[in-house]
């Protein structure tokens, strides 16, 4: 069956332009999570929905970052006024309720 | 969440028998004990989940002694594939977030 997919699968953008990615969970997976992974280091957990309402949005380093679910299904989390710092390989998961999370193999952003 | 410590880095070769042991010495009696499995260039894998003694699947096997605060993954017989970052993770088993620390990376030699 179809994974989490996530689009696009590369992003490079300019410093200070508005991003979007998007995430499309398993089929029937109630949660779905957005973490960032930078190079040489675990994956960082930004925000976790629980159907269209985020449950735990502790994760998110500031108000540039916003994230979205508003059917239940598909994900987008949208980052303002990008900064270099940005840059990173941004990864998608969903559950099953208690299920293990099951990743997309995320979209790498770079902003020059 | 339980803090966990596990290896920076192994190396070992093809054929082998690989075990790497994670220590978490606060572990919660709730907390389950999960191994994920990432590739250059992928997400995080699943590999397996156990709370005590010993669970085995077509993958790997996880052992867990009784006082539960290490767990060791043995991975059989290993080929070059099995090169990757594994992290060893220790929560309840609920929806939640995963605190990911920096894994462990296997590099299987020919």
């Amino acid at each position: 069956g179809a994974g989490v997919s996530q689009t696009p699968s590369n992003k490079v953008t300019e410093k200070g332009k508005y991003v979007e990615l998007r995430c499309d969970p398993i089929s029937g997976h109630t949660a779905l999570y957005w973490y960032r992974q930078s190079l040489g280091q675990g994956p960082e957990f930004l925000i976790y929905f629980q159907g269209t309402g985020a449950a735990d949005d502790s994760g998110l380093p500031n108000d540039r970052f916003f994230a979205v679910r508003p059917e239940g299904s598909v994900s987008t989390l949208k980052i303002q006024r990008t900064e270099r710092g940005d840059s990173a390989v941004y990864l998608c998961a969903s559950s099953l309720p208690g299920g293990p999370q099951h990743f997309g193999d995320g979209t790498r952003l770079s902003i020059l | 969440l339980a803090k966990t410590t596990q290896p920076i880095s192994m190396d070992s070769y093809e054929g082998q028998e690989v075990n790497i042991t994670c220590s978490h010495n606060n572990i919660a009696t709730n907390d389950y004990i999960t191994w994920y499995q990432q590739f250059p260039s992928q997400g995080p894998r699943f590999i397996i989940q156990g709370y005590k003694t010993k669970v085995t699947n077509e993958v790997a096997s996880l052992f867990i002694p009784a006082d539960r605060k290490s767990s060791t993954l043995s991975l059989p017989r290993v080929s070059l594939s099995d090169t990757a970052v594994y992290y060893c993770l220790v929560g309840p088993n609920r929806d939640d977030k995963i605190i990911f620390g920096k894994g462990t990376r296997l590099h299987i030699l020919p």
